[in-house]
């Protein structure tokens, strides 16, 4: 089975500060992984993904994660936070290997982001 | 860029009537699936349907719930009798390769 959890439901950082937002995850099998954002009465919004082959990922918005295999983690980073980044962020593995690709989600972390 | 679209963005009911959500998903996607969010919990898989067929489905996805792909182009979700506890923002996502794009949600309230 494949579980992911996010550490801390909400993280608060100031403008222009570094954003970490912590993914680590449970999969028996090679997973692909991903990072979504919601916005406010939004749809969940596809921020990167890691399958295969280069272990750093960009995304947009300048985000980007690294693919730790050893850590079993995902973690999200930004190097300077923006108002606009204020959101909920998900991360997700996908099943692949079942016939479904089905999406498991952590349980989110909302950022704020401090003037 | 092709959007996964979904209908109503807002559902108010009454507990034990019908209500079916709508979504149109990317066009060349093969894929389709719902999720459900209630307030404040994490996003849930509930169903994925590929080839006119649910390829696999959840604990919560029960015999009141079904889906459906009436036509080509819109893929359904339908909720037979209504439960307080399916108040939801219920998410609609289809499938390219191995990335899963969502639509904007409905937010189903059960009163």
């Amino acid at each position: 089975a494949q579980s992911v959890t996010q550490l801390g439901s909400h993280v608060s950082v100031s403008e222009g500060a570094l954003v970490l937002l912590r993914c680590n995850y449970s999969s028996s099998v090679p997973p692909y992984l991903f990072w979504y954002v919601q916005y406010p009465n939004q749809g969940l919004q596809l921020l990167l993904k890691y399958t295969t082959g280069a272990t750093l990922v960009k995304g947009i918005n300048g985000f980007e994660a690294e693919f730790k295999k050893s850590e079993t983690s995902f973690h999200l980073t930004k190097p300077s936070a923006h108002m606009s980044d204020a959101a909920e962020y998900f991360c997700a593995v996908s099943a692949w290997m079942d016939s479904s690709y089905k999406l498991i989600f952590g349980s989110g972390t909302r950022l704020l982001v401090r003037p | 860029e092709p959007e996964v679209t979904q209908t109503p963005s807002h559902q108010v009911t009454q507990m034990g009537q019908e209500v079916i959500l709508r979504c149109v998903p990317i066009s060349n996607h093969l894929y389709f699936y719902w999720y459900r969010q209630i307030l404040g919990q994490k996003v849930e898989f509930l169903v994925s349907f590929y080839n006119n067929e649910i390829s696999e489905k959840s604990e919560i996805f029960d015999d009141q719930f079904s889906v459906e792909r009436p036509d080509g182009s819109n893929f359904t979700l339908k909720i037979r009798s209504t439960k307080l506890e399916d108040s939801a923002m219920y998410f609609c996502a289809s499938r390219g390769q191995e990335t899963q794009y969502f639509g904007p949600g409905t937010r189903l309230l059960v009163l």
